[in-house]
């Protein structure tokens, strides 16, 4: 079964709106991380949040994490139409950190 | 410049022919990995490396093999016992061994059954 779930499926917006993405998971992890796909290209690693931290910040993308709800949001700020992008979160195997379980993935649309 | 390199881009498969898809790189990363990734879905796990000469299964590793020779290098060979083999193919590579902190991506592999 996937250890994290995206919150929603899809997102359409228009350019200078925000992007907010939900994951949850089901075990205890040590870190979440996200990651970006273009359309047909690999993933990019995009921000890791550790276990033990609430919120980092990397330009315009915030990340929270809250373990009591085994949940992350992922906010993209003053969004572009080059944000357009598949986002996923991944969290390391509780029996084996070295794998990394993906969800299935926000299909983010910014309209210009 | 520094990376993974995947090889072919496109790759088909006629029925009953193994296949074997290309990953290289020269990140000096000691662990790789291959995904599959089916349509609006996420990554799932086929086999990882996590040094030269070992490797060990993931979710989905039947119908699949590889091998690790070099340090540089995980080619997955897609065999005729994948029997739904369409996807796209994705090799990644890890700095470390412990727990993931950072995986990078090649640009991947789309397999299709003529």
């Amino acid at each position: 079964s996937q250890q994290g779930e995206e919150d929603p499926q899809a997102l359409s917006i228009q350019e200078g709106e925000n992007a907010t993405m939900n994951c949850s998971y089901k075990t205890s992890i040590n870190n979440l991380q996200w990651y970006r796909q273009n359309s047909g290209r690999g993933l990019v690693h995009l921000i890791l949040i550790r276990s033990n931290e609430r919120e980092k910040h990397s330009g315009r993308l915030r990340v929270t994490l809250d373990t009591s709800k085994k949940s992350s949001s992922l906010l993209i700020t003053a969004s572009r139409a080059a944000d357009t992008a598949s986002y996923f979160c991944a969290t390391p195997q509780e029996t084996s950190g070295s794998r990394l379980t993906f969800g299935e993935g926000t299909q983010l649309t910014v309209n210009p | 410049d520094g990376g993974i390199t995947q090889s072919p881009k496109y790759l088909f498969r006629k029925e009953g022919q193994n296949v074997t898809l290309s990953c290289e790189q020269n990140l000096n990363h000691d662990a790789m990995y291959w995904y599959r990734q089916d349509p609006g879905q996420g990554l799932r796990l086929i086999y990882y490396s996590q040094i030269v000469n070992d490797f060990q299964k993931g979710d989905i590793a039947e119908g699949y093999s590889v091998s690790r020779e070099k340090k540089e290098s995980f080619p997955l060979t897609v065999t005729s016992a994948q029997k739904n083999p369409t996807a796209f193919y994705l090799c990644a590579s890890s700095a470390f061994t412990g727990t993931i902190e950072k995986l990078f991506f090649g640009s991947g592999t789309q397999l299709s059954v003529l």
